[in-house]
C-alpha cells in the first residue's frame, strides 16, 4: 500500500512558469519533509513541516502542510532550469519519527 | 556539513555472489538507513539501525542483512545476489528520534548479471 501519493508523476515546463506538486495521503503524519534529488545524487532535504496549516517559504519555493496533516503541496514560482530534479515527499508517523515513508516522487524538468 | 559516503558508486556482480555495500557517516548520528530506489517504485526502506548492533527490518528486508558494529558504519549485505536486486542503493543517517532530516549518500548503482 502506497501511503503517500505524489502528483503529477512527471512535469515538463518552460523557464519562468509556475507549478504546484502535490503529496496526498489518507493517513495522518506527525511531520512531512520535502527532498530534491538531482541525477546521480542522493536526496537533499528542502523543508520539514510539522504543524497543520503550516506554510514555509524557501526563496521561490512555498510549502504547505494540510490542516489535517494528511497532505502537502510544493509551489514553485518562476521556475528555473536549476529547479530540475526529482521532488520527493516523506512522512513520519507518530511514535517512529526517525522512520520515513516516501512518495514515488515528481520528476520536474524546467526547459530554458 | 554532514557527509555520508558509500563505498562504490557503481558495482557489477554475478548472480549468487555475496555483496557488501558499505556506508560511513561522519557526524555521530544515531540512526542509519538503507533504501533501494527503483523507477516507478520510489524509495523503499530495507533496514535501519538506531544504535550500534541494533537493527530493525524495513519494508523489504528479504534477501538482505545488515551489520552495524561501529556507530559510523552501516553495511548492507546481499547474501546471494539475484538479478531482481539490481537497483540504486541509498544509505542515509539522521541524528536521533524526532523530526530530524535524513542525510543521504550519493548512492551505489548495483547491477547483478
Amino acid at each position: 500500500t502506497q501511503l503517500l501519493e505524489q502528483s503529477p508523476q512527471f512535469l515538463s515546463i518552460q523557464e519562468g512558469e509556475n507549478l504546484t506538486v502535490y503529496c496526498n495521503s489518507s493517513s495522518v503524519f506527525s511531520s512531512l519533509q520535502w527532498y530534491r534529488q538531482e541525477p546521480g545524487e542522493g536526496p537533499v532535504l528542502l523543508v520539514t513541516v510539522v504543524t497543520g496549516g503550516e506554510v514555509k517559504k524557501l526563496k521561490r519555493l512555498t510549502f504547505q502542510f494540510g490542516d489535517a496533516r494528511k497532505d502537502s503541496s510544493l509551489h514553485i514560482t518562476a521556475a528555473q532550469p536549476g529547479d530540475t530534479g526529482l521532488y520527493l515527499c516523506a512522512g513520519a508517523r507518530g511514535g517512529s519519527n526517525y522512520k520515513l515513508t516516501f512518495g514515488k516522487g515528481t520528476l520536474l524538468t524546467v526547459n530554458p | 556539513d554532514v557527509k555520508v559516503t558509500q563505498s562504490s558508486r557503481y558495482l557489477v556482480k554475478r548472480t549468487g555472489e555475496k555483496v557488501f555495500l558499505e556506508c560511513v557517516q561522519d557526524m555521530d548520528h544515531e540512526n542509519m538507513f538503507w533504501y533501494r530506489q527503483d523507477p516507478g517504485l520510489g524509495l523503499r526502506l530495507i533496514y535501519f539501525s538506531y544504535d550500534v548492533k541494533m537493527k530493525e527490518k524495513g519494508d523489504i528486508p528479504e534477501g538482505y542483512s545488515v551489520s552495524r558494529e561501529k556507530k559510523e558504519r552501516f553495511s548492507l549485505i546481499l547474501e546471494s545476489a539475484s538479478t531482481n536486486q539490481t537497483s540504486m542503493y541509498l544509505c542515509a543517517s539522521s541524528l536521533s528520534q524526532g523530526f530530524d532530516e535524513q542525510y543521504f549518500g550519493p548512492g551505489t548503482r548495483l547491477t547483478v548479471t
